[in-house]
C-alpha cells in the first residue's frame, strides 16, 4: 500500500517548456488535490477533483491544467513553464468530504524553471 | 488571497521550553486542521477541531479552536528535538485553505 506517490521527484525546465506531473493514489479516494508550496506562503490550491472525470479550479489555477481520466491518477500540466512556477508541488487525496477526513499527501515534486 | 495567518513565522527554542503557535483568520471555517511537515516530505495531519471552543490534546500538544471558529492555537509543552518541523493550520470550507506556516526548531 503505497498511499500517494508523485512522479518525478525533481525536475528542471527552461522557460517555455512543458511538462506533466503525475500523482497516483491506491486508496480508492474520490477527492484529489494539487497544491504548490512557496516560502512564507503555506500551501495554495491549484486545482482539485471530486471524482473521476471531474476537475475544478482552486486558488491559483492560471498556467496549469489538470486531468482525472482514471480515479487513481491526477495529472498536473504546465503548457509553457515560467520562472514564477518554480515551486514544490504536492498532491493529496482523501476519501470524502466528511468533517475530519484526512488528506494524505505525496512526497512532493520540486520544480525549477530557469 | 491568504485567508489564514500564522504567527510566529519562525521559532527557535531550547529543548524543554513551552511554545504556542497561532492561526488567525477573518473567515469562519467548518473545521480546522493542524499538520506537521518535515523537510522533503508532505504534510501529515495531527488533529482536526470542529466545535467552537474545542480543546484537543495529543500527548504534549494541545490544540484549541476559537469560540467563533475563526482562529486556533497549538501549544507544545516541554518541546523536544523531534518536534522540529513546519506546522501548518488549514481551515476547511468546501476546500482547504492553508496558513502561512510556522517553522519550529527545537535545539537539544
Amino acid at each position: 500500500n503505497a498511499g500517494v506517490t508523485q512522479t518525478p521527484k525533481f525536475r528542471v525546465l527552461k522557460t517555455g517548456q512543458s511538462m506533466t506531473l503525475l500523482c497516483a493514489q491506491d486508496m480508492n479516494h474520490e477527492y484529489m488535490y494539487w497544491y504548490r508550496q512557496d516560502p512564507g506562503m503555506g500551501l495554495r490550491l491549484i486545482h482539485y477533483s471530486v471524482g473521476e472525470g471531474t476537475t475544478a479550479k482552486g486558488e491559483v489555477p492560471d498556467g496549469y491544467n489538470v486531468s482525472r481520466l482514471k480515479k487513481q491518477n491526477f495529472l498536473l500540466g504546465l503548457e509553457s513553464a515560467a520562472p514564477s512556477q518554480t515551486s514544490v508541488y504536492f498532491c493529496a487525496s482523501r476519501h470524502g468530504q466528511g468533517i475530519g477526513e484526512t488528506q494524505y499527501f505525496g512526497p512532493g515534486t520540486r520544480l525549477l524553471v530557469l | 488571497t491568504q485567508l489564514l495567518e500564522q504567527s510566529p513565522q519562525f521559532l527557535s527554542i531550547q529543548e524543554g521550553e513551552n511554545l504556542t503557535v497561532y492561526c488567525n483568520s477573518s473567515s469562519v471555517f467548518s473545521s480546522l486542521q493542524w499538520y506537521r511537515q518535515e523537510p522533503g516530505e508532505g504534510p501529515v495531519l495531527l488533529v482536526t477541531v470542529v466545535t467552537g471552543g474545542e480543546v484537543k490534546k495529543l500527548k504534549r500538544l494541545t490544540f484549541q479552536f476559537g469560540d467563533a471558529r475563526k482562529d486556533s492555537s497549538l501549544h507544545i509543552t516541554a518541546a523536544q528535538p523531534g518536534d522540529t518541523g513546519l506546522y501548518l493550520c488549514a481551515g476547511v470550507y468546501n476546500q482547504f485553505y492553508f496558513g502561512t506556516g510556522t517553522s519550529l526548531t527545537v535545539i537539544p
